[in-house]
């Protein structure tokens, strides 16, 4: 069992989509949630941190569900530096600072 | 801006070598982590830290040890290295949250 899934893609889109990945958790206990943005043989950086009601940083916006444990995130108006693959990340109130990586979901915007 | 430098980018050792990976932060972050990422498995807990000379397992940590002598400095030590231990090995620190990444490792063992 995985503690986080998130569907690998890739998605294929063009410039100027909408387009938005899931990211699904198994333990309803976990309390913190991130979207982190890895570009092809570099580190991963965040991109955002995932609040409850939901946040909005430019054209990226943060979603969480409890109820159906999962975050979401979507990109509006896509470009081209937007292409990379986007890690979710939970973590769990007992494990304190372990944090629980997806596999990532591949972006990639085409012209 | 934050740095985290890891010693080497690229690293080819044989099997059964003591491996040394260096990571080194300059943001005074209580919180140090060492991670591998493969493909399909994403990145992987080996060891954390949350204090000078403390350390905690995470999920992967067999064949793997730390060491943390200074605040600054997080090393990880593959005691005797296997060829299933090739892969992209990262650190990262922080004050809460995931943190920041060093650029990474990519260990090969022939």
């Amino acid at each position: 069992r995985k503690e986080v899934e998130q569907d690998p893609g890739p998605f294929n889109v063009p410039e100027g989509a909408t387009v938005a990945f899931n990211c699904t958790y198994s333990n309803s206990a976990s309390q913190s949630f991130f979207w982190y943005r890895q570009d092809c043989r570099k580190e991963p950086k965040l991109l955002m941190s995932v609040y409850s009601s939901g946040n909005e940083d430019g054209r990226f916006t943060a979603q969480l569900n409890r109820a159906s444990q999962y975050i979401s995130l979507l990109i509006r108006d896509s470009k081209l530096s937007d292409s990379a693959t986007y890690l979710c990340v939970v973590t769990e109130a007992n494990t304190g600072n372990q944090f629980y990586f997806g596999t990532g979901t591949s972006l990639t915007v085409i012209p | 801006d934050v740095k985290v430098t890891q010693s080497s980018r690229y690293l080819v050792k044989r099997t059964g070598e003591k491996v040394f990976l260096e990571c080194v932060q300059d943001m005074d972050h209580e919180n140090m982590f060492w991670y591998r990422q493969d493909p399909g498995l994403g990145l992987r807990l080996i060891y954390f830290s949350y204090d000078v000379k403390m350390k905690e397992k995470g999920d992967i940590p067999e064949g793997y040890s730390v060491s943390r002598e200074k605040k600054e400095r997080f090393s990880l030590i593959l005691e005797s290295a296997s060829t299933n231990q090739t892969s992209m090995y990262l650190c990262a620190s922080s004050l809460r949250g995931p943190g920041f990444f060093g650029p990474g490792t990519r260990l090969t063992v022939l």
